[in-house]
């Protein structure tokens, strides 16, 4: 069945540095993948969007690249801000099923 | 406009009783779904509604149920409560459930 990987957590960054958070995917059809982002004691924020291969998603500086070829959906941000500290998780929607699959989530957080 | 908005926040159960959770989806979203959040499952897929209608059905025991009102808002329930049933139940809305969910911030529910 259709999964999601991300890389294990927690990464600690200091401000200013550059962010990566690796995604990979397993899907029969043509997914569109989002990231969300969780911060303490609340819900699930979209944070970005693709819903096909080589659309890029960004929002608030995180970008991340629908690459079909290597079936993944990396989030990146070039400088993070100590307001970035959250869990982020990755997910894919195969359309006509109405529901996500997520990753296991990566908890980053950001030192002044 | 306004988010999506569930109600309670928080819920103490015992074992063997039964509960329900609110939520209402933001004006205009006909797509309704529900997720459970755990640290060791991470985040599960429910089900689905969708004008009244269940489109999707997650890997749940039958305890798990959930209906949709004619003005789009939707209950669950769980009946028969378990330990193991202590989680955060999210609550998401969509236009027609193919252009990303707009999560709620959850309620936590916890049976001893």
């Amino acid at each position: 069945g259709d999964s999601v990987t991300q890389m294990e957590g927690p990464v600690t960054l200091s401000e200013e540095a550059f962010l990566t958070i690796n995604c990979t995917y397993t899907a029969t059809g043509y997914p569109s993948l989002f990231w969300y982002v969780q911060y303490p004691g609340e819900g699930l924020q979209l944070l970005l969007k693709a819903t096909k291969a080589d659309d890029k998603g960004s929002n608030k500086g995180f970008e991340a690249t629908y690459r079909k070829e290597t079936t993944s959906f990396h989030l990146e941000k070039g400088s993070v801000q100590v307001s970035d500290s959250a869990v982020y998780f990755c997910a894919l929607s195969d359309t006509g099923t109405y529901k996500y699959i997520f990753g296991t989530g990566t908890r980053l957080k950001v030192l002044a | 406009k306004a988010g999506v908005t569930q109600t309670p926040r928080y819920l103490i159960k015992t074992r063997g009783q039964q509960v329900t959770l609110s939520c209402s989806p933001i004006s205009g979203h006909r797509s309704v779904s529900w997720y459970q959040q755990t640290p060791g499952q991470g985040l599960q897929f429910l089900f689905e509604y969708f004008s009244e209608t269940q489109r999707n059905k997650g890997n749940f025991p039958g305890r798990f149920s959930g209906r949709q009102f004619s003005n789009s808002r939707s209950e669950m329930n769980v009946s028969t409560l378990e330990l193991g049933d202590s989680a955060l139940y999210l609550c998401a809305s969509s236009e027609d459930g193919n252009y990303g969910y707009t999560f709620g911030s959850g309620t936590r529910l916890t049976v001893v």
